[in-house]
């Protein structure tokens, strides 16, 4: 089993602030996703990172594949109300794909 | 396309009923998996399979929990029989391995499920 560590567990910020969240693991992935989960929905597939050092942006959001494809971070720039969630990632590899336990993120205004 | 589509959206039972959860995953997607979320665990793994073929059922709790894909439209998880334990919200997900390296998962709205 593929374990991911995610952190922070909890991010509590105001409107306009930046962030970083992170997700970790002693395995090397063939690929990367993270996903964003609002309440009372499934998660929804924002990006996937394949190659190692790979950075891809999406609007404000940032996200960089670690160079050993073993981690992963999502950046927020000038986070707002609206990208309040749960940020999850997922790694695959050997057949096989698992989801960390999620940075739960809550923006005020 | 419509989407992963579950039903029912909200099952409330009582301990010892059966209970069974539907999906029909999106057209043309080979792979399909049942997850498992709940505060205390997140999100847990139960079954999945590719091409209507179970491959690896290891997340499924116990003897109580069955999966079952009859066709490539249609997948159910039974419970039988419930517990107050089982009480989460279970999700349904499907994904197609082209190009092979993406395993990029789409998911249906769950379904919320109380056992009293």
């Amino acid at each position: 089993t593929q374990l991911l560590e995610q952190s922070p567990q909890f991010l509590s910020i105001q409107e306009g602030e930046n962030l970083t969240v992170y997700c970790n693991s002693s395995s090397v992935f063939s690929s990367l996703q993270w996903y964003r989960q609002e309440p009372g929905e499934g998660p929804v597939l924002l990006v996937t990172v394949v190659t190692g050092g790979e950075v891809k942006k999406l609007k404000r959001l940032t996200f960089q594949f670690g160079d050993a494809r073993k981690d992963s971070s999502l950046h927020i720039t000038a986070a707002q109300p609206g990208d309040t969630g749960l940020y999850l990632c997922a790694g695959a590899g050997n057949n096989d794909m698992r989801f960390g336990a999620g940075t739960r993120l809550t923006v005020k205004p | 396309d419509a989407g992963v589509i579950q039903s029912p959206r909200h099952e409330v039972t009582e301990m010892g009923q059966e209970v069974t959860l539907r999906c029909k995953p999106i057209s043309g997607h080979d792979y399909l998996f049942w997850y498992r979320q709940t505060m205390m665990r997140g999100l847990e793994l139960l079954i999945y399979f590719n091409n209507n073929v179970p491959i690896d059922d290891s997340g499924m709790p116990e003897d109580r929990f069955s999966a079952k894909m009859p066709n490539a439209s249609f997948s159910t998880l039974k419970i039988q029989p419930s517990e107050p334990r089982d009480s989460a919200v279970y999700f349904c997900a499907s994904s197609s391995h082209q190009p092979a390296s993406s395993y990029e998962q789409y998911f249906g709205p769950g379904t919320r499920l109380t056992v009293t």
